[in-house]
């Protein structure tokens, strides 16, 4: 079942497609980020982090960039596959365990 | 595989009756957390634990939310007296640090 706010932004893709999500994160002295795939029914998985010393981190077919001037997060995904529909989460936190989350981004992919 | 793990799934209660969600952090994990997500206010942290002791419950109704960790195996959220407001679904998380936080499937509750 459904869980997310109504009104989410929603990107959608084409299947084999790079899809591109960003999050603006609100606190400046953030030190530690991490994106979340949650798919209907499930709870909210890990996709990548990322710490603030760095402005960029690759996973399998993710990408993470960070730009804290413009405390700016954003989530490419190579290759989009109709598994990756979803609802997508940017949190941060400082120096503690206390995950601020974003507000999501939907993924719809079309094939 | 490692995972945590919550009980009940769904929950249907009558507005007045008390529930207790239940949840199993990773083996190893110090930190637990609470989080309610709804489909107006997204996911909110309501409380969360670093070995077993709370840290910082200020996003829970302290009148009538409790949270509780008897032991390192097991975190329990209880609502007495619960409302039709608290319908939501509760997520359960654990880490170990500031390592990633890993969620649960989390309890459905719903409140006649």
């Amino acid at each position: 079942g459904e869980s997310v706010g109504l009104h989410l932004p929603t990107l959608s893709v084409q299947e084999g497609d790079n899809s591109i999500i960003n999050c603006a994160y609100s606190n400046s002295a953030s030190d530690y980020f991490i994106w979340y795939k949650q798919e209907s029914g499930k709870g909210p998985q890990f996709i990548i982090d990322i710490r603030s010393n760095m402005d960029k981190r690759q996973g399998q077919r993710v990408t993470v960039l960070l730009n804290k001037t413009v405390k700016h997060l954003s989530l490419q995904i190579a290759a989009t596959q109709p598994g990756d529909s979803a609802v997508y989460f940017c949190a941060e936190t400082l120096n503690t365990d206390k995950l601020i989350f974003g507000t999501g981004t939907r993924l719809q992919v079309f094939p | 595989d490692a995972r945590v793990t919550q009980t009940p799934r769904h929950k249907v209660t009558e507005m007045g009756q008390e529930v207790t969600m239940r949840c199993q952090p990773i083996l190893g994990h110090n930190t637990v957390f609470w989080y309610r997500q709804t489909m107006m206010q997204g996911l909110e942290l309501l409380a969360y634990f670093r070995n077993r002791a709370p840290l910082d419950d200020s996003g829970m109704p302290k009148d009538r939310f409790s949270a509780e960790m008897p032991d390192a195996t097991l975190a329990t959220l209880k609502i007495q007296p619960s409302e039709p407001r608290d319908s939501a679904v509760y997520f359960c998380a654990s880490g170990l640090g500031q390592l990633a936080t890993f969620f649960g499937p989390g309890t459905r509750l719903t409140v006649l």
